[in-house]
Parts: C-alpha cells; sequence; structure tokens
C-alpha cells in the first residue's frame, strides 16, 4: 500500500541552524501539507501546497519557513533559523484532491532544538 | 480558525464499546474525519464521514455526525488492548487543511 514517508526520523539541532525536513508523499498525489505537534499538545496546521505554490499558511508559518518540492518527489519544509520553540514533531500529509478526501500522514520527524 | 473540542481522557473495559465524542464550530466542513495516534507513532486516517451523511459504518467503527448540533462521535465495538491510543477529531473541507481536536486518549483495561 502506498505511504507518506518522511526523514530523518528525529533531528536535533542547536538553535539558530537551518534545517530541512524531507518527505515523499504518495506518488499520484497533488496536495501536500506540513502540520506539526508540541509536545502535548494538538496538531497544528503549518502549510499547504498545490500545482507549485503555497495555498494557504497558518500564522505559524512565519519568514522562517519555507516549502519547496524540488523535483517530482520531494516535498521539504526548511526552517532558516531554529528557535526552542520549534521544537516539535513534524508531520507531512498529502492527498490526490478532486475526488479524494483522504489526508494521508508520514510518520513524522521529531526536530529537537538544544 | 475552527475550533474543535474533545474529551481528554476516556477508559474503557475490553470488549466494551468505546465513544469518543467531538463538537466543532465550522458549519462549512463538508468532511469529518477520525484519526489514531498510537504512542510515538504518526497519524492513522481510521474513517471520515460527509456532512450530508448522519452515520457511516466501517466494521468496527460507527461515526455519527449531528450537524445541527456540531457534534461527532466515533463509536469502537469490541474495544480491544490494541485500540488503545490517542484519537483525534479533524473537520475539513474536501483537500484544504484539518483542524484538530485536542485528541481523546483511550485505554482499554483488560
Amino acid at each position: 500500500e502506498p505511504e507518506v514517508t518522511q526523514t530523518p526520523s528525529h533531528q536535533v539541532t542547536q538553535m539558530g541552524q537551518e534545517v530541512i525536513l524531507r518527505c515523499v508523499p504518495i506518488s499520484n498525489h497533488l496536495y501536500f501539507y506540513w502540520y506539526r505537534q508540541i509536545l502535548g499538545q494538538k496538531v497544528e496546521f503549518l502549510v499547504s501546497f498545490y500545482n507549485n505554490e503555497i495555498s494557504e499558511k497558518s500564522e505559524i508559518f512565519d519568514d522562517q519557513f519555507s516549502v519547496e518540492r524540488p523535483d517530482g518527489s520531494n516535498f521539504t519544509l526548511k526552517i532558516r533559523s531554529t528557535k526552542l520553540e520549534d521544537s516539535a514533531m513534524y508531520f507531512c500529509a498529502s492527498t490526490s484532491g478532486g475526488g479524494s478526501r483522504e489526508q494521508y500522514f508520514g510518520p513524522g520527524t521529531r526536530l529537537t532544538v538544544t | 480558525g475552527e475550533d474543535v473540542e474533545q474529551s481528554l481522557f476516556l477508559s474503557v473495559r475490553e470488549g466494551d464499546s468505546s465513544v469518543i465524542n467531538c463538537t466543532y464550530t465550522d458549519s462549512s466542513s463538508t468532511y469529518l474525519y477520525w484519526y489514531k495516534q498510537e504512542p510515538g507513532a504518526g497519524l492513522q486516517l481510521l474513517t471520515y464521514i460527509f456532512s450530508n451523511m448522519d452515520m457511516k459504518q466501517d466494521q468496527r467503527l460507527t461515526v455519527l455526525l449531528n450537524k445541527k448540533d456540531k457534534h461527532l462521535s466515533l463509536r469502537i465495538a469490541d474495544t480491544q488492548t490494541g485500540d488503545s491510543a490517542i484519537y483525534f477529531c479533524a473537520p475539513g473541507s474536501g483537500a484544504n487543511n484539518l483542524f484538530f481536536g485536542t485528541g481523546t486518549r483511550l485505554t482499554v483495561i483488560p
């Protein structure tokens, strides 16, 4: 069964460093998302991406964040200068859109900023 | 954004039914999802219901939707220890982003 994959599973970085979180959505999907979950809190929407551009973003997704689909398979989230409060689990999701409404989530990347 | 509320904890005995409730605020939500998260794992899509339906059954899972009261519930029949997890209600609109509730931690007592 196709699935969303994410790498790395755990990333530790120092405050102020740049990180790139990688996702490979399901191959025929057209809509891509990033969500985050701070430990013990609810899952929060960050950004959605369709047709090579951001279609929607939340207040959390400020200038420190960017997304890219550098090739036909990867979807990345970059945090330019990490802060302690960026420590969270980051989930990538995708859906085919059209007649399908099912968003499939990857296993997540745990980001720890020290 | 949308506000989504769930009870934080639910404990049931193995073999009993579990009912997890959710209320939401955005009446334009057209698809309402239930996700399961096991410890240290990602979000597993369990089921979803279209807003023009009142009920959907999928094996041991029954979703009930009261659109007037903006209330959604997930019933798990014959609950097993493997059902212990956090369950998230997530209303959405088609391919748009989802708003997640706080999650309900279900504990199944053997």
